[in-house]
């Protein structure tokens, strides 16, 4: 079946311009998680949904941050005024229920700011 | 906050040899570890886990003990192939929020 998916594969913008970074989870998965990973390090948690609450924000690392999953399904990572410190793989992965599941990860989105 | 730490960063085996990658945590709340595979160009694979309540779990050639009093956990991979050479990332979770470590780069030499 369907894995995670994540749009767009790679992104390359201007310092300045805001992004928005979409995932699509497994089907039925209630949890969704955002992570960052710079090259060479594991991920970084940022944030995760259980249906469409935001259960923990604590990774974000500043108010330019912040994710959405309005409908409980897919979920919108936003970087405003992104910055070149923002350039980095950002991840996303679902499990079927709850923080002990399997984490499912997609494939990422390579964020280049220039 | 939570804190993991994971050793070696890079571990060279011959074909056929065990592997032993280890990681500790600060937080002695967290209870869930599960370990992850990456492959080049991919995003991390569950291989493993481990929750608070056990010491040990094995899968065919992969198991993982956990030492809660010493807030320690280890992956061990034995008679090692090829297709195993990848980079594993522990992890220590407490209510939906995972820590990684930063990796360990594992070569098996045919």
């Amino acid at each position: 079946g369907a894995g995670v998916s994540q749009s767009p594969r790679y992104k390359v913008t201007k310092r300045g311009q805001d992004v928005a970074l979409r995932c699509d989870p497994i089907s039925g998965h209630v949890s969704l998680y955002w992570y960052r990973q710079a090259l060479g390090q594991g991920p970084e948690f940022l944030t995760y949904f259980n249906y469409e609450a935001q259960q923990d924000k604590s990774g974000l690392p500043n108010d330019r941050f912040s994710a959405e999953r309005p409908e409980g399904s897919i979920s919108t990572l936003t970087i405003q005024r992104t910055e070149q410190r923002d350039s980095a793989m950002y991840r996303c992965a679902s499990s079927l229920k709850g923080a002990r599941e399997t984490q499912y990860f997609g494939p990422g989105t390579r964020l280049l700011v220039l | 906050g939570e804190n993991v730490e994971q050793h070696p960063s890079t571990l060279s085996v011959q074909e056929g040899d065990s592997a032993v990658i280890k990681c500790t945590y600060s937080d002695s709340a967290s209870n869930y570890f599960p370990w992850y595979k990456q492959e080049l160009g991919k995003g991390p694979q569950l291989i493993i886990d481990i929750r608070s309540n056990v010491g040990e779990k094995k899968d065919q050639r992969i198991a993982v003990t956990l030492n809660k009093t010493a807030k320690h956990f280890s992956l061990h991979i034995t008679e090692t192939q090829p297709e195993d050479s990848a980079v594993y990332f522990c992890a220590a979770s407490l209510a939906g929020k995972s820590t990684f470590g930063d990796g360990t780069t594992l070569t098996v030499k045919p």
